[in-house]
């Protein structure tokens, strides 16, 4: 079956370090992933769309710099926080589909909670 | 911009009694997704129904996208149907767009 694994499931970092998790598609092909934030207290938020084989595209509020994304292949992407503080704790959480424009089944990793001491 | 509203936001109710959740949304969705939040954090997707109804064992969702709004019944609850019930729409190249959440409780 379709599976999407998401690592490191938690983890704890210090105020301006950085943390990068990754998302793993197993029995198909990730066409397009997308990268979701849950504050405390709030609903998720999509930080960026990545379509291989097209520019990843950040929501407002949301940039590469802060939020490097790597899609290098149909199995694989990553993403860093980069100097992260207390605004960015939450559960990120990746999203991908094997099919462009919206169509297609959506599986989702687990989840990689960070938490910023 | 795109909206999605939840109601009602927690529900708290006896195990075996039956659970109606509703979701609005701001504009005609092209997919629209009902996700379970484990309070482990964790989210498993449950239906997708961008209109009409469908149904998964316990689960029943109907759609009525002309008045953009969707509704999710769960028979029969079970203390383990415990959790967060997001509403989701879909647009614009694959784009999802969260409700706040319905905070289900089942109480033995």
């Amino acid at each position: 079956g379709a599976l999407v694994y998401q690592y490191p499931r938690r983890t704890i970092c210090k105020s301006g370090t950085s943390m990068r998790m990754e998302c793993q598609a197993v029995g198909f092909q990730a066409t397009s992933v997308a990268w979701y934030r849950q504050s405390p207290q709030k609903t998720f938020e999509l930080i960026a769309l990545s379509t291989v084989n097209s520019a990843i595209k950040y929501e407002q509020n949301f940039t590469q710099e802060k939020f490097p994304i790597s899609h290098p292949n149909l199995s694989f992407s990553s993403m860093t926080v980069l100097n992260a503080y207390l605004e960015d704790r939450g559960l990120y959480l990746c999203g991908a589909r094997d099919r462009q424009g919206g169509t297609g089944q959506l599986y989702f990793g687990e989840g990689s909670k960070l938490t910023v001491l | 911009g795109q909206q999605v509203q939840q109601s009602p936001a927690s529900l708290v109710l006896q195990e075996g009694e039956n659970a109606e959740l509703q979701c609005n949304f701001s504009s005609t969705a092209t997919q629209l997704q009902w996700f379970y939040q484990s309070p482990g954090g964790s989210l498993v997707s449950l239906l997708s129904n961008p209109s009409g109804t469908k149904h998964t064992g316990r689960l029943t969702s109907t759609t009525v996208t002309k008045e953009r709004r969707s509704s999710l019944h769960i028979s029969s609850s079970q203390t383990t149907d415990s959790g967060t019930y997001l509403c989701a729409i879909v647009y614009n190249q694959g784009k999802l767009i969260f409700g706040q959440g319905t905070k289900l409780s089942i109480k033995p």
